[in-house]
């Protein structure tokens, strides 16, 4: 039962560098969506998707792409990594039930760049 | 503009006193609301939801919530506060037309239990 998994759970980048955070889930949730969390900000929205290949940006998309090519799959893209992206991760897929949506939340990536 | 204040910070309580967060949110559509924990390293766990009918919500380890439309608020209580209770709590509001899935959070309280 592995609901939502995100990988990987810390990583250390260079400024400049690129990389891409993974997140999968296995409930054949149609939403899925990014947040960062930084202190004393509770959690903001970077990107989300409402279905295999649709995507629109959150709050805060500068700096990050993302795609959505299945359902289980939405991965993060850094393009270049500054010290301002410093900060916890969280992906989450939601599903919609009678009244709202509930998301489910992975367990985060702790991503520090120097 | 659409938004979730929670008013405190940090709170401390003593082990076994009673606790209420407090969450106010700024919403234009017909709300759905959250609240999660996350414990230090940790991802959040969903405490308990509302999204409507009854505006008081029983939640998991002894938490309840208060829907008040009124006053736009969605307070968090419990009766006697736990050492494992320590941790930070946040609050969360959807839009029930929206249907992204996507919420806005509040800025987190971070709960300290005295023994």
């Amino acid at each position: 039962n592995a609901g939502v998994t995100q990988t990987p759970k810390f990583q250390v980048l260079k400024t400049g560098q690129s990389m891409t955070l993974q997140c999968a889930q296995d409930m054949n949730h149609e939403y899925m969506s990014w947040y960062r969390q930084d202190p004393g900000m509770g959690l903001r929205l970077i990107h989300y998707s409402v279905g295999a290949g649709i995507t629109d940006q959150g709050e805060v998309p500068n700096g990050y792409n993302v795609s959505r090519s299945t359902t289980e799959d939405f991965p993060l893209r850094l393009l270049s990594a500054a010290p301002s992206q410093t900060s916890v991760y969280f992906c989450a897929s939601s599903y919609q039930k009678q009244g709202g949506t509930e998301a489910f939340f992975g367990q985060g990536t702790r991503l520090t760049v120097v | 503009a659409q938004s979730v204040t929670q008013p405190d910070i940090h709170i401390t309580v003593s082990e076994g006193a009673s606790l209420e967060l407090r969450c106010n949110y700024s919403y234009g559509a017909t709300p759905y609301l959250f609240w999660y924990v996350q414990s230090p390293g940790q991802g959040l766990q969903l405490l308990l939801k509302y999204f409507s009918g009854d505006t008081l919500v029983q939640g998991i380890k002894g938490f309840e919530a208060e829907f008040k439309r009124s006053q736009s608020s969605f307070n968090l209580r419990k009766p006697s506060v736990h050492w494992s209770d320590a941790a930070e709590y946040f609050c969360a509001v959807g839009a029930k037309s929206s249907n992204t899935g996507k919420l806005i959070f509040g800025q987190g309280t971070t709960l300290q239990v005295k023994p």
